[in-house]
């Protein structure tokens, strides 16, 4: 696609739900990025992946979250038994490659509102 | 560890002043540094890009420098107008894949 797509664009769930959180990053784009940024803070990095393997997953906070990536192409973050501070906005971002100094195109980002 | 740290936290200017917004970083082992921009309850817009072997980029109104040995990286806006109000966010390729970010100017431009 022309650039990076993320759906749902807004999503409510009650507390203690799943919910799973979709990137479509451009098309050719090896690397993918998933980045958290909660009300008045910074991005905080969360995962990437080079292909379809996660060579950095320091970044997600619990064993409560977890993302794949199928066929090099799109990847899900899914949150399990959701709680309130999981509350805010998913970025996801792609590149060509990862490691070459390419540069990001994010997508608009899931804002994630756990009730 | 990679800090990243934007200068100032936030801006107020009347339009048409010439801005300068600072970006430091604490390891100068970067493969680049970028410049994004953020819009209320949008996602990041790139400007920028600067490879770490680069002095500096420009783009219409924006001009970005880089000194990878001081660890600083300025972001100069020239002519500001009311539509360059937004979030204004540095970040780093480290060596490790990683891009950090730092916390953001906010700026606001005002007729």
């Amino acid at each position: 696609g022309a650039g990076v797509s993320q759906s749902p664009s807004n999503k409510v769930t009650e507390k203690g739900k799943d919910v799973e959180l979709r990137c479509d990053p451009i098309s050719g784009h090896t690397a993918l990025y998933w980045y958290r940024q909660s009300l008045g803070q910074g991005l905080e990095f969360l995962i990437y992946f080079q292909g379809n393997s996660a060579p950095d997953k320091s970044g997600l906070p619990s064993d409560r979250f977890s993302a794949e990536r199928t066929g090099g192409s799109v990847s899900t973050l899914t949150i399990q038994r959701t709680q309130q501070e999981d509350s805010a906005v998913y970025l996801c971002a792609s590149s060509l490659s990862s490691g070459i100094g390419y540069g990001y195109t994010f997508g608009s980002g899931t804002r994630l509102t756990v009730v | 560890k990679q800090e990243v740290t934007q200068i100032p936290a936030a801006l107020s200017v009347p339009e048409g002043e010439n801005l300068v917004l600072n970006c430091s970083f604490t390891d100068s082992a970067i493969y680049n540094l970028q410049w994004f921009r953020q819009d209320p309850g949008k996602g990041l817009t790139s400007l920028l890009l600067i490879q770490s072997s680069q002095r500096e980029q420009t783009s219409g109104r924006l001009n970005a420098s880089l000194d990878k040995s001081s660890g600083r990286s300025t972001l100069y806006i020239a002519a500001s107008q009311p539509g360059d109000s937004a979030t204004y966010l540095c970040a780093v390729l480290t060596n490790t894949d990683k891009l950090i970010f730092g916390t953001g100017t906010r700026l606001q431009v005002f007729p």
